[in-house]
């Protein structure tokens, strides 16, 4: 079973701070896919990292893919409330089965 | 273009009810997925489809679980007999590459 361990599991800051998530694994993926959770809905697709050492931004949203794709971090500039949600990171391994992390349930207080 | 659609958006049954849980998947895509949600495990994947044949069903818990794909546009997911233990959310999504697409889920209760 491949596991993929995110860290840490429960983050709550203030407004304007900054956060970085981790997503682990001992095995390698093809790709690497982040999600966000919002309370009543499904997991959406943020973005999807395949290049070791790929970098990727979507905003304040910076998403990088280590060097032997094992492993990922999700960076937040100057978080705001609307950044809340459950971060999902998934592995994609053969046939686009996914493997998903624990979730990192972010709070962000005004 | 509507997403993936999932009915009912809440279920609340009794132990030893059968429960059936349907999904209609985005046109023009290609694989579905089952998946529940749970707080302590977190998103399970259940079983996927690709080209409406059942490809990967080891995530499946029990014989009480059984999923059909009958046509390219829905999919239904069958609890029989459900227990408490079942409790969670369901979600479907299918994809046609790599990004897969999440319904809003169904919410089961089973008292």
């Amino acid at each position: 079973t491949q596991l993929l361990e995110q860290s840490p599991q429960f983050l709550s800051i203030q407004e304007g701070e900054n956060l970085t998530v981790y997503c682990n694994s001992s095995s390698v993926f093809s790709s690497l896919q982040w999600y966000r959770q919002e309370p009543g809905e499904g997991p959406v697709l943020l973005v999807t990292v395949v290049t070791g050492g790929e970098v990727k931004k979507l905003k304040r949203l910076t998403f990088q893919f280590g060097d032997a794709r094992k492993d990922s971090s999700l960076h937040i500039t100057a978080a705001q409330p609307g950044d809340t949600g459950l971060y999902l990171c998934a592995g994609e391994t053969s046939g686009s089965r996914l493997t998903f992390g624990e979730g990192t349930q972010l709070t962000v207080n005004p | 273009d509507a997403g993936v659609i999932q009915s009912p958006r809440h279920e609340v049954t009794e132990m030893g009810q059968e429960v059936t849980l349907r999904c209609k998947p985005i046109s023009g895509h290609n694989s579905l997925f089952w998946y529940r949600q749970t707080m302590m495990r977190g998103l399970e994947l259940l079983i996927y489809f690709n080209n409406n044949v059942p490809i990967d069903d080891s995530g499946m818990p029990e014989d009480r679980f059984s999923a059909k794909m009958p046509n390219a546009s829905f999919s239904t997911l069958k609890i029989q007999p459900s227990e408490p233990r079942d409790s969670a959310v369901y979600f479907c999504a299918s994809s046609l590459r790599s990004k897969q697409f999440f319904g809003p889920g169904t919410r089961l209760t089973v008292l």
